[in-house]
């Protein structure tokens, strides 16, 4: 069945190391969102697309964080240089927005579990 | 800003009894509410939603509420199982924003 996928699962790296993070979203989807778990805050918003371009990214650290949509299958969320606090499971969600759609519902990839030393 | 609080943070119920998750939000605007479950080491999962111009929406053991006038709205499980056991947020959406804002989630356990 269609789902999102992320890749790494798993990523420890040493403090100011570049990551990336990979997102497919599901196929025919139109909207992806990158979000960012922690148990001090949650599940926070960093940024979402909408037919690849960049509809919001508020939430987002805009010195060493980016996201980006090279084409409609592959999302990427990078991180330079990455600092110990930036240790979390981030997660990509896509949803399908058309014409009558009320509101999209978002479906989560496993996510990719952070470790910044 | 928008905030969504969600109670309690963590819940025990024994097998067969139901368990009720509540959350109250600040945005007047939003117009859609999804609750989803999280199971250990995976992405949340859609398990129902319910839209502003709805006040109860049913699907076999669940069931969620909504009270527009009160801004808060409540996830109903009837006969838990041991298998519901996880982690439950609720979201509100805003409709000028689009964007999905969660509850801190309730840690539910279910003990057969």
């Amino acid at each position: 069945d269609a789902r999102v996928t992320q890749t790494p699962r798993h990523k420890v790296t040493e403090m100011g190391q570049e990551v990336t993070m990979r997102c497919q979203p599901i196929l025919g989807h139109n909207t992806v969102f990158w979000y960012r778990q922690t148990m001090m805050q949650g599940l926070e918003l960093l940024a979402y697309f909408r037919n690849r371009a960049p509809l919001d990214d508020s939430g987002m650290p805009k010195d060493r964080f980016s996201a980006e949509m090279p084409d409609a299958t592959l999302a990427t969320l990078k991180i330079q240089p990455s600092e110990p606090r930036d240790s979390a499971v981030y997660f990509c969600a896509s949803g399908l927005v058309s014409a009558g759609t009320f509101a999209e519902t978002q479906y989560f990839g496993p996510g990719t579990r952070l470790l910044v030393l | 800003g928008e905030n969504v609080e969600q109670h309690p943070s963590t819940l025990s119920v024994q097998e067969g009894d139901s368990a009720v998750i509540k959350c109250t939000y600040s945005d007047s605007a939003s117009n859609y509410f999804p609750w989803y479950k999280q199971e250990l080491g995976k992405g949340p999962q859609l398990i129902i939603d319910i839209r502003s111009n709805v006040g109860e929406k049913k699907d076999q053991r669940i069931a969620v509420t909504l009270n527009k006038t009160a801004k808060h709205f409540s996830l109903h499980i009837t006969e838990t199982q041991p298998e519901d056991s996880a982690v439950y947020f609720c979201a509100a959406r805003s409709s000028n924003t689009g964007k999905l804002i969660f509850g801190q989630g309730t840690t539910l356990q279910v003990k057969p």
